[in-house]
C-alpha cells in the first residue's frame, strides 16, 4: 500500500522556471526521502530529510518537511530539460527500513 | 564502482510458468530490498534482507512469491505459477546498513510481462 499522495500528478514547465512538488503522508515517520525516476526504470536518491529537520538543501533542490501537517515539498530551482523525470517521495516509519512510496509527480521541462 | 545490477532486463513468460529474477547488490551493502512497480499499484515494497537476520516478507503479495539471498550477496526473487497481474517492473535496491536512515541504491529493474 502507498503511504500517501503527491501533487500535482503531472507538471509541465519551461526551462529556467522553478518546479514545486508536494507529498502528503499518513503516519508518523522517521525520515522522508525523494527519488527521481527516468524512463520508468531505476530510481535515484535525491535527498533525505529526518523527522526532526524542517528544511534541507542540495544544489538546486530544496526540501521542506512539516510533520504537523504530514507533508513535504520538493523545490527544483532553475529547472533544466535534464530534470524531466518522475519524482517520488518515500517514507520510513518506525523501526522498519523499507520505503513506502507516494504516487509520484511527472515533471516535464521544455526548452 | 559498480551499481546494483539486475537480470534479465526484460522477461516475457506465459501464464502458469515460474520465473526467477536476479539481483547483484553493491559490494559491501548488507541490506537488500525488492520492490515492484505497476500501473495499478505504484511502487510497492516486497521483501527486505539484512545480514543474517530473518527477512521481512511482509510485502509479498502471495505465497507464489519467494526470495532468497545467498552468502549475504546475490538475491533471487522467484514467482511461481505466474499470473497476468504479476506483470510489473521488479526493482532491487541495496543500502549500507539496516537503519532506515540510509539512502537506497536501485538497480535498473526487470520488466516482467506475463502473457
Amino acid at each position: 500500500s502507498q503511504q500517501g499522495e503527491e501533487d500535482p500528478q503531472a507538471l509541465s514547465i519551461q526551462e529556467g522556471e522553478n518546479a514545486t512538488m508536494n507529498c502528503s503522508y499518513k503516519t508518523s515517520i522517521n525520515n522522508l526521502q525523494w527519488y527521481r525516476q527516468n524512463s520508468g526504470r531505476g530510481l535515484v536518491h535525491l535527498i533525505l530529510i529526518r523527522s526532526n529537520e524542517r528544511e534541507k538543501h542540495s544544489g538546486r533542490l530544496r526540501v521542506t518537511l512539516d510533520t504537523s501537517k504530514k507533508s513535504s515539498s520538493l523545490l527544483i530551482t532553475a529547472s533544466r530539460a535534464a530534470d524531466t523525470a518522475s519524482y517520488f517521495c518515500a517514507t520510513v516509519t518506525g523501526t522498519a527500513s523499507k520505503l513506502t512510496f507516494g504516487t509520484g509527480t511527472r515533471l516535464q521541462v521544455t526548452l | 564502482g559498480a551499481g546494483v545490477s539486475q537480470s534479465p532486463s526484460n522477461k516475457v513468460t506465459e501464464k502458469g510458468k515460474d520465473v526467477e529474477l536476479r539481483c547483484d547488490p553493491i559490494s559491501g551493502h548488507t541490506a537488500l530490498y525488492w520492490y515492484r512497480q505497476s500501473l495499478g499499484q505504484g511502487l510497492e515494497f516486497l521483501i527486505y534482507f539484512q545480514g543474517n537476520s530473518a527477512p521481512d516478507k511482509s510485502g509479498l503479495p502471495s505465497d507464489r512469491f519467494s526470495a532468497e539471498r545467498t552468502g549475504g550477496s546475490v538475491s533471487t526473487l522467484t514467482i511461481q505459477r505466474t499470473q497476468q497481474e504479476d506483470s510489473a517492473v521488479y526493482l532491487c535496491a541495496s543500502s549500507l546498513g539496516r537503519e532506515g536512515y540510509r539512502e537506497q541504491f536501485f538497480g535498473p529493474g526487470t520488466r516482467l510481462t506475463v502473457l
